[in-house]
């Protein structure tokens, strides 16, 4: 089955600092990236929509400067949290789907948890 | 906007059937997917069902659909207490967004 691949799982890095987190769909290309956040025992909230080739979407109140997503390969989207604060802190999510007209939901990673010090 | 809801806790006895509700305002979804998320890990697709279906089978997992209604339901049969998990209904069609539920949270009790 379709499998995307999140890396790292996990970060705990100082305030100030830039973390760079990968997606990536193993078996399947992807036009279309998502990323979410999750806030503990709260459910998904979308943050952007990443084309392949194109700027990525932003929804209302995510802040395209601090969060930098880059969708440089049909199988590769990046989000980059720059000068990364305590407040940034939480479980990031990425999924994706297969070329539009595949008929298929979205695939998600496993997660990064992200613990801005 | 387009909203998803769904009970928060839902606790059950190992073997017995567990149901899952979910209601949905945006009558456009082309599919409405359920996804189970264990502690720490991201989301699983559990199953999914098109619009025009009412009913589908996997094994354990039963998906009733009540377009009119706009009312989801999963079911799981026998249920184990490695089911215990966060449940999360959601929307969406091809390419679109998805717009997910608050997740219910399941407790099995050995």
């Amino acid at each position: 089955g379709a499998v995307v691949s999140q890396h790292p799982s996990w970060v705990i890095c100082k305030s100030g600092t830039s973390v760079k987190i990968e997606c990536r769909s193993l078996d399947f290309q992807a036009t279309t990236m998502f990323w979410y956040r999750q806030f503990p025992k709260q459910s998904l909230m979308l943050m952007a929509t990443s084309n392949e080739g194109s700027k990525a979407t932003y929804e209302q109140g995510v802040e395209k400067d601090k969060f930098l997503i880059n969708h440089a390969s049909l199988t590769l989207s990046t989000l980059t949290v720059t000068s990364a604060h305590p407040e940034d802190s939480s479980f990031y999510i990425c999924s994706a789907i297969i070329r539009e007209g595949s008929n298929q939901p979205q695939h998600f990673g496993d997660g990064t948890r992200l613990s801005i010090l | 906007g387009e909203d998803v809801e769904q009970s928060l806790f839902l606790s059950v006895r190992e073997g017995d059937s567990s149901v899952i509700n979910c209601t949905y305002t945006d009558s456009s979804s082309t599919y409405l997917y359920w996804y189970k998320q264990e502690p720490g890990a991201g989301l699983q697709l559990l199953t999914y069902i098109f619009s025009n279906m009412d009913m589908k089978q996997d094994q354990r997992l039963t998906v009733l659909l009540n377009k009119k209604d706009k009312h989801l339901s999963l079911r799981i049969a026998d249920t184990q207490t490695g089911d215990s998990a966060i449940y999360f209904c959601a929307g969406g069609g091809i390419g679109f967004k998805t717009i997910f539920g608050a997740g219910t949270r399941l407790f099995v009790k050995a």
